[in-house]
């Protein structure tokens, strides 16, 4: 069963708006949270993270949310830009583990 | 970035043949991971190490193998290939298991079983 969902396969966003990524989870062991970039052809490239001792945490556009009691995390990526077309990918891990649980991912398309 | 190298790219093999994929990393990284990205499946774990000689299964395992006899090179193989193991393979490594730090991931190998 996926511990870890991105519902929306794909999002398109006019540049310069807001994209908004979700991911849900459903191990309430999970307490960290990274968010991944990938391109085609590509392998994944890491963006951000959060420990689930924080609710926020921003780095330059990109800010991840994180609502604990929900079991949901979102990617804000203000102003968005067309280098930013990619699939992102958000993952879980529990510090019992060993291993990252990924999401589906969510293919975004930002329009010129 | 952590230097992680895949081998080959790109292979196109016939049912039945056994592969072997090579991951290859110069971080000195303990942790190593195989996974697989279909559509509508996103990245799934087939095997990681947590060590030389030091591995488990991951959620994909049936059908594969793996062998990491030093720290920098993890194998892959699929001792009797199918089809349903067409797909794009990505190693990774990290230092510490998944607990505060990123993965760095390879640049993938596109497998085709015909």
């Amino acid at each position: 069963d996926q511990q870890v969902k991105q519902n929306s396969p794909s999002l398109s966003v006019q540049e310069g708006r807001i994209s908004i990524l979700n991911c849900d989870y459903t191990n309430s062991m999970f307490d960290y949270f990274l968010w991944y970039k990938k391109y085609p052809a590509e392998g994944p490239t890491f963006l951000i993270s959060i420990s689930s001792i924080k609710d926020k945490n921003e780095d330059g556009r990109f800010t991840v949310f994180l609502n604990k009691s929900a079991k949901h995390l979102s990617l804000h990526i203000v102003p968005s830009q067309p280098g930013d077309s990619a699939v992102y990918f958000c993952a879980a891990s529990a510090r019992s583990g060993n291993q990252f649980y990924f999401g589906t991912g969510t293919s975004l398309t930002v329009i010129p | 970035d952590a230097g992680i190298t895949q081998s080959p790219r790109h292979k196109v093999t016939e049912t039945g043949t056994p592969v072997t994929l090579r991951c290859h990393q110069t971080e000195n990284h303990r942790y190593m991971y195989w996974y697989r990205q279909d559509p509508g499946h996103g990245l799934r774990l087939i095997h990681y190490s947590y060590g030389v000689k030091d591995t488990d299964k991951g959620e994909v395992s049936d059908g594969y193998s793996v062998s990491r006899s030093k720290t920098e090179d993890f194998l892959l193989t699929l001792e009797s290939a199918t089809s349903s193991q067409t797909s794009v393979y990505f190693c990774a490594t990290d230092l510490s298991g998944g607990h505060g730090n990123e993965q760095f991931f390879g640049p993938g190998t596109r497998l085709t079983v015909l």
